[in-house]
């Protein structure tokens, strides 16, 4: 079972909707992650957080939102998406490094934009 | 920050067959990490393995990294129905990005 919880599982939004998708993890985690990953296709790095800061963006644009209120929790914030945004997205945690940790991922939030 | 290269891209096995699939990668690394997804699910950690080892074994998991030549091996013996899913290869740098190739689809037919 994954520490790294994902809220909701299934979400359906329209293009001028504002919703947002919540991770929640309780391992003493500094460093979370969102991924974005189309049906067959590897998940793609969206951003990451490290001691609760902005730490790579990967060119997402603006229409995706991620906060990081305290260091248990990360969101992404949804708006104006269109219908080729919708996709699994993937929640991941991991101690804080260069390289070499584990990253513990989320069972993930299937979104679709109609 | 840098992408494996999984092969091949799929790969179907009878049970109790062992399965091999291969990662190569570009540049020089930290450490290389294996993930398996069954299908629609969240990302699951395999095994880790420094760019100092040479082989690493967990359970029905043999994991070999050749430095030399960038490319690293997974191993499933005596597979299972339950080992169907997809296994993505993500070397490491200095970076902590992972990033993820295509991935190996394996189905293992009971």
């Amino acid at each position: 079972d994954t520490e790294v919880t994902q809220t909701p599982k299934h979400l359906v939004m329209g293009m001028t909707n504002k919703k947002s998708l919540k991770c929640e993890q309780h391992m003493g985690h500094r460093a979370m992650y969102w991924y974005k990953q189309k049906a067959k296709k590897p998940p793609e790095l969206m951003f990451v957080y490290s001691y609760e800061k902005l730490s790579i963006n990967e060119s997402v644009p603006s229409r995706f939102s991620p906060e990081c209120p305290n260091s248990s929790l990360l969101n992404l914030h949804l708006h104006a998406l269109q219908p080729e945004d919708s996709a699994l997205y993937l929640c991941a945690s991991s101690q804080v490094g260069t390289s070499g940790n584990t990253i513990y991922f989320g069972e993930g939030s299937w979104l679709t934009v109609v | 920050s840098q992408q494996g290269e999984e092969d091949p891209q799929a790969l179907s096995i009878q049970e109790g067959e062992n399965a091999t699939m291969n990662c190569s990668y570009k540049t020089s690394i930290n450490n290389l990490q294996w993930y398996r997804q069954n299908s629609g699910r969240g990302l699951v950690h395999l095994i880790l393995i420094r760019s100092n080892e040479r082989e690493k074994h967990s359970g029905r998991l043999r994991v070999t990294l050749d430095t030399s030549k960038k490319s690293s091996s997974l191993l499933i013996t005596a597979s299972r129905a339950a080992d169907t899913a997809s296994y993505f290869c993500a070397p490491q740098g200095g970076s902590e990005k992972l990033v993820f190739g295509k991935g190996t689809k394996l189905t293992v037919n009971p």
